[in-house]
């Protein structure tokens, strides 16, 4: 059953506090990505895992860090975490190789900062 | 700039009528086009995806067209239904560093 997971999936923090959202995947996949998504902003690329260890910046990777020490897990953190970073976060992975369009999403982080 | 842009944000359709969602971009380097559909508080799922090396792909009542020179893709949802009301992301994407931009989206409502 292919699938991407996400932990945790409703999280409230307070500014200042370090933030930690895990993704998972059953697919092999070597790709894996961290998107936002705001209303009126559409879904913004934060951070492209290539492979293990292999991270690259996407279009807004300002205060966040990426972690990827196995292919299966992608973590994202948020260290010190912000008003504006109150957001839903998506996680989604894809064969890279072959067709990339086709992403699968985990269901959704709904992170609030206060 | 938008790089993928939906200018309309909303579409209403009645059932049994088509829907036409469309997308334009500014990058000639995109090669992936791709449409996703989106569920109030759920993901996204992908719905079809086509390459530049086609202009047209069918998939049951869904239809991509793709214009190249015109940096233009469009969705075509023959017979809409009221389940197919949702918003739909366009997406598109190309070159070696496997990254897809997305549009903002088009919610499609579709009335019984």
């Amino acid at each position: 059953d292919m699938k991407v997971t996400q932990m945790p999936r409703y999280l409230i923090k307070r500014m200042g506090e370090n933030v930690l959202l895990e993704c998972g995947q059953d697919m092999s996949h070597e790709t894996m990505y961290w998107y936002r998504q705001d209303p009126g902003l559409g879904l913004q690329l934060i951070y492209i895992s290539y492979d293990v260890d292999s991270n690259s910046e996407g279009d807004i990777p300002k205060g966040y860090r990426v972690s990827r020490k196995k292919r299966e897990h992608f973590s994202l953190i948020l260290d010190s975490a912000k008003t504006n970073q109150t957001s839903v976060y998506f996680c989604a992975s894809s064969s890279g190789t072959g067709n990339y369009a086709e992403q699968f999403f985990g269901p959704g982080t709904r992170l609030t900062v206060l | 700039g938008q790089q993928v842009k939906q200018s309309s944000p909303s579409l209403t359709v009645q059932e049994g009528g088509i829907s036409i969602l469309n997308c334009d971009y500014e990058n000639d380097m995109f090669d992936y086009f791709a449409w996703y559909k989106k569920y109030p508080d759920n993901s996204p799922t992908l719905l079809i995806s086509v390459r530049s090396n086609v202009d047209k792909r069918e998939d049951g009542r869904l239809t991509v067209f793709l214009n190249k020179s015109g940096k233009h893709f469009s969705l075509h949802i023959t017979a809409s239904q009221p389940e197919d009301t949702a918003v739909y992301l366009c997406a598109a994407g190309g070159g070696s560093n496997y990254k897809l931009t997305f549009g903002k989206g088009t919610l499609l409502t579709v009335t019984p």
